[in-house]
């Protein structure tokens, strides 16, 4: 079965200190892979995507994310973290061949941004 | 936005009553989610649905059931609420970035319900 593992349960950082959440999963075919964040309060928001193609993903609000597929991982980077970025960040899957679209959710990583 | 809503957004109820939580898109979405979000497990899907009265179980579905009447409904039933169901409930639909039905489908996820069980 599917699994995906966010080593970071939280992360304390300052202001303009460099970000790098990981996550790796176990699927040895085709993935797609996400990252979702979710600022306190709110529902989740899609941050970056990778289907195929350039395995660096860039997304918004300067957040990037790298696939490396002999390491099985999809790690989150932001080289200057701001007190916004306070929030939950959760990495996703679904097998490329699964028809559902169903996604296997980490388990989190609490960002805490320090003024 | 994805044009989703969830009914209601917050809940509190007593062990053993029936409880049922609605989620609505506007934009014709064929697929459907329910997801729960607990602490140190993250989001798990419970059901979802690809159609009209078509649905499947997902990894957490026990004590769950779900219909879709319409395509615009997906509805989620806890028939005999239980403190283990006290959680912050999510709907998600599966947008289209490469024409529906693709692999390229991401999901986008409404405001949530939060439901607790006394």
């Amino acid at each position: 079965a599917q699994s995906v593992s966010q080593h970071n349960h939280h992360v304390i950082l300052s202001e303009a200190a460099s970000l790098e959440l990981g996550c790796n999963y176990s699927y040895g075919g085709t993935v797609n892979l996400f990252w979702y964040v979710q600022y306190p309060g709110q529902h989740l928001q899609l941050l970056l995507k990778y289907f195929s193609g350039d395995p660096l993903v860039k997304g918004i609000k300067g957040f990037e994310a790298e696939f490396i597929k002999s390491k099985f991982s999809f790690n989150l980077r932001k080289p200057s973290v701001q007190w916004s970025d306070t929030a939950e960040y959760f990495c996703a899957v679904n097998a490329g061949n699964n028809q559902g679209g169903k996604l296997i959710f980490g388990q989190g990583t609490e960002l805490s941004v320090k003024p | 936005d994805a044009g989703i809503t969830q009914s209601p957004r917050h809940k509190v109820t007593e062990t053993g009553t029936p409880v049922t939580l609605r989620c609505h898109q506007t934009e014709n979405h064929r697929y459907m989610y329910w997801y729960r979000q607990d602490p140190g497990h993250g989001l798990r899907l419970i059901h979802y649905s690809y159609g009209v009265k078509d649905t499947d179980k997902g990894e957490v579905s026990d004590g769950y059931s779900v219909s879709r009447s319409k395509t615009e409904d997906f509805l989620l039933t806890l028939e005999s609420a239980t403190s283990s169901q006290t959680s912050v409930y999510f709907c998600a639909i599966r947008g289209s970035s490469g024409g529906a039905g693709t692999s390229t489908d991401t999901q986008y996820f409404g405001p949530g319900t939060r439901l607790t069980v006394l």
